[in-house]
């Protein structure tokens, strides 16, 4: 079955440390996506990346590093200067040129 | 500034009976807009999509209308059923890198028996 996986679904951190969460696709897209989701907001963009060992930042950055060394993995760091890590963490993919992403299930981070 | 907007945080609808979902957007550069449904705990699916070249576009209950110049699209389903309770997101992409998405801060629709 392809699709995409986030792992784990609820991450529980004390605050100051950070914290990886995991993306994996086995749909062969080449871009990689990750989001942010808090409640009663539409989904904001943290960082994107077209190709392997190639990424930008979307419209939340501050706070998120990424790294894309494998095709297949795109795992986001939520360090410790992210003022407001609790969220709702949503990952996706897409084939460059096509505009629907597909997304994984979702990793929900508490910060306390 | 929000470029796409639900206005409507929420709306509940009778079985058997239309769900529209409205959107608006201010950006003219949007050219490709997109629904997805989202169950609690769970990431978006998508729903159904429209290019800019097109007014309307139809999938089974679902139907996307498109009014370039009005900025606004809306999503109708019918008949309505329970299992569509869920919350809707619109988005939208236009020129630029990697063809972003901005999404709407989404309606959550419930169907009532």
């Amino acid at each position: 079955d392809g699709g995409i996986t986030q792992s784990p679904k609820y991450l529980f951190r004390k605050e100051g440390q950070n914290v990886t969460l995991s993306c994996e696709q086995n749909l062969n897209h080449d871009a990689m996506y990750w989001y942010r989701q808090d409640p009663g907001q539409g989904l904001r963009l943290i960082y994107y990346s077209q190709i392997v060992n190639d990424f930008q930042k979307g419209d939340i950055a501050e706070g998120y590093s990424v790294s894309r060394e494998k095709k297949e993995s795109f795992p986001l760091t939520v360090t410790s200067a992210q003022k407001n890590p609790t969220a709702f963490y949503l990952c996706a993919s897409s084939i460059v040129v096509n505009y629907e992403q597909y997304f994984g299930p979702g990793t929900r981070l508490t910060v306390t | 500034d929000q470029q796409v907007k639900q206005n409507s945080p929420s709306l509940s609808v009778q079985e058997g009976r239309i769900s529209i979902l409205n959107c608006d957007y201010t950006n003219s550069m949007f050219d490709y807009f997109l629904w997805y449904k989202k169950y609690p705990a769970e990431g978006p699916t998508f729903l159904i999509s429209i290019s800019s070249i097109k007014d309307k576009n139809e999938d089974g209950r679902f139907t996307v209308f498109l009014n370039k110049s009005a900025k606004h699209l809306s999503l109708h389903i019918v008949p309505s059923q329970p299992g569509d309770s869920a919350v809707y997101f619109c988005a939208a992409s236009g020129a630029g890198s990697a063809r972003q998405l901005t999404f709407g801060s989404g309606t959550q629709l419930t169907v009532l028996p």
